[in-house]
Parts: C-alpha cells; sequence; structure tokens
C-alpha cells in the first residue's frame, strides 16, 4: 500500500451524520484523489487535487467535500447530503500533476463505510 | 464515466495456466496501466504502456496495446494461486486522471 495511509478502515456512520475519511501521503506527491467502489464495479473519482488549496470534483462529488490544506493531507467528507454512501473508499496520489506524464497512481488500503 | 470495460467480467483457471484480460475504451489516451486488487485491499499498480508503445513485459505480465482498436490485453503467463485477485484497466487521461473499468475477477484453482 506503498506509502499512503487511511483512517479509520471500517467506519459507521448513522443517517443523518457527516463523517470524515483521512488519507495521509509521505510519498512527497503532488497529485492526491479520492475514489468510491461499489461491489463488482471498478472505481469512480469523487475528487482530486493537483495542488495545495486547489482540488476539483471529479465524476460523482455530490454529497462529498474535500480539503487540501497540506501536501501531505487530503481527508474526504461525506455528508449527510450523500444519500447512499454505503461503499469502499480509497484515496491515492501520484507524483506529477497537470501535464501528459506518466501517472501511475498508489493507493492507500481503504476504509469500508456502512451507513447504519 | 468509465471508460475502460474489461472482458471477461470473471476467469477460473488451474494453477500453471495462463491468464488473459482484455480492455476496451472508448477515447484517446496519454498511457494506460493495469492495476491489480486483493479482496478488500487497495489497488496495485502493475505495468503502465504508453500510447506510442505497443507491447511491454514486467515479470509474468505482458501487455498489449493497440490504439487503432483502442483495446489493451494483460496476459499472465505460469498463473499461480497468488495470482488470485480482480485485475483493473485504466486509461490515463490528461491532468492526471485515470478513468478505471469495472474489472475482471481472477481465480486460479490449486
Amino acid at each position: 500500500d506503498g506509502g499512503i495511509t487511511q483512517s479509520p478502515k471500517y467506519l459507521f456512520r448513522k443517517e443523518g451524520q457527516n463523517v470524515t475519511l483521512s488519507c495521509e501521503q509521505n510519498l512527497n506527491h503532488d497529485a492526491m484523489y479520492w475514489y468510491r467502489q461499489d461491489p463488482g464495479q471498478g472505481l469512480r473519482l469523487i475528487y482530486y487535487s493537483q495542488i495545495v488549496n486547489d482540488f476539483q470534483k471529479g465524476d460523482i462529488a455530490e454529497g462529498y467535500s474535500v480539503s487540501r490544506e497540506k501536501k501531505e493531507s487530503f481527508p474526504l467528507t461525506v455528508t449527510s447530503a450523500q444519500k447512499n454512501p454505503t461503499a469502499f473508499y480509497l484515496c491515492a496520489s501520484s507524483k506529477y500533476s497537470g501535464g501528459a506524464r506518466d501517472n501511475e497512481q498508489f493507493f492507500g488500503p481503504g476504509t469500508r463505510l456502512t451507513v447504519l | 464515466s468509465q471508460q475502460g470495460e474489461e472482458d471477461p467480467q470473471a476467469l477460473s483457471i488451474q494453477e500453471g495456466e495462463n491468464a488473459t484480460m482484455n480492455c476496451s475504451y472508448k477515447t484517446s489516451i496519454n498511457n494506460l496501466q493495469w492495476y491489480r486488487q486483493n479482496s478488500g485491499r487497495g489497488l496495485v499498480h502493475l505495468i503502465l504502456i504508453r500510447s506510442n508503445e505497443r507491447e511491454k513485459h514486467s515479470g509474468r505480465l505482458r501487455v498489449t496495446l493497440d490504439t487503432s482498436k483502442k483495446s489493451s490485453s494483460l496476459l499472465i503467463t505460469a498463473s499461480r494461486a497468488a495470482d488470485t485477485a480482480s485485475y483493473f484497466c485504466a486509461t490515463g487521461e490528461r491532468g492526471n486522471k485515470l478513468v478505471f473499468g469495472a474489472g475482471t475477477i481472477l481465480r486460479v484453482k490449486s
């Protein structure tokens, strides 16, 4: 899982609550990403950040928010506006941002969120 | 949006056999990557092939890319039980975003 940590590994949320998933990397990577994975499906991009204090919406940003105050950290908040948040959430980082360079991504171990 | 489509969805083979997985995509790409995911874990990068390359090898892995057909294949030779996992192709686009397919579930029986 490289130098990316995610916590917690399992998270349970009651309906109407906001929860924050942590993602930290010590790889000195510029870009960071959040994905959602549902059973039997691929990864869908929620948000990504190419530089500190800047981030862009991915394909399924509604009901989620992020911040990038430090290069090493990219927390994801799942808000009560997300109607179906139960899923496996994966954080990733890549060395470069922008351009057409090789953009291999390194993934954390994931957080499994369950709504009770 | 999901660009890569893997085929087959699931594959079951005996240890020692070769496993071939295919990926098709729709738009122009900078590169195509293959990742592996063990159950309940994060993804691990396997191999990257650039749009101007046709074939690439890494250990028991062989990847081909046909940009005219917008397709790629991943071959795992002499498979082992430890190769059991889900395999995803991902197309590299501008801005360093990756677009993932739905994956192929590979089961290697010992």
